[in-house]
């Protein structure tokens, strides 16, 4: 089966770097993907991982490392408007995409 | 243009009452979801149809049901509401079933399903 670990929450000071990790136990690993989801808001795709290394997107950059069966989120350049809930996610052998139980990221001024 | 949409936003209901909540995109996507996201934010797949045929069918009550009439619309219904199905329920949707559609999928806004 899947399931995946995060840290329930993280803070960070407006204009530092954060990393969200994210680990992995699944019988078969596709690819991992991560979420952004304000408060009273939809979860919105940020990124995806098929095969290790950095991804970067703007400020977001995202890893994987399939070895170590572990992944995580890297946010540059905070702003207040990143606090956030922040999910990875990978798909089963089948057709669902599991999430994990999502990081809450609150950034100070 | 909205993606995703959803209605009703927020539904308040009774217990032993019954309710549907749609959906639709206008992406052209061909697969849509239903999720519930309960109060400690756990999001949780309950069902899929690709090009209106049902792919997955999580482990939910047989009080939920849902139908797509098309494969832009995705409704859900829900017979005799308990308690513990207050939640918020997210539609979302992907281009198609093809490994990597499924890890960008569009959600929708989401209703919130209180039951007093």
């Amino acid at each position: 089966g899947q399931s995946l670990e995060q840290p329930s929450e993280v803070t960070a000071v407006e204009g530092a770097i954060v990393q969200i990790n994210c680990t992995y136990q699944t019988s078969g690993f596709y690819g991992l993907s991560w979420y952004q989801q304000h408060d009273g808001g939809a979860p919105t795709f940020l990124s995806y991982n098929g095969l290790d290394g950095l991804e970067e997107t703007g400020r977001f950059s995202s890893f994987l490392s399939r070895s170590d069966s572990y992944g995580y989120l890297l946010l540059q350049e905070l702003q207040m408007k990143d606090s956030a809930s922040y999910f990875c996610a990978e798909k089963d052998s089948s057709y669902k995409l599991i999430f994990g139980s999502g990081t809450r990221l609150l950034v100070r001024p | 243009d909205t993606a995703v949409s959803q209605t009703p936003k927020y539904l308040v209901t009774q217990m032993g009452n019954d309710k549907s909540i749609k959906c639709e995109q206008n992406l052209g996507h061909d697969t849509m979801y239903w999720y519930k996201q309960d109060s400690k934010k756990f999001l949780k797949i309950m069902f899929s149809y690709n090009n209106k045929e049902l792919i997955i069918n999580e482990t939910v009550p047989n009080r939920f049901s849902p139908k797509s009439p098309d494969k832009a619309h995705l409704n859900l219904h829900i017979n005799s509401l308990e308690l513990g199905d207050s939640a918020v329920y997210f539609c979302a949707s992907s281009l198609s079933t093809s490994s990597l559609s499924y890890y960008e999928q569009y959600f929708g806004p989401g209703t919130r399903l209180t039951v007093t």
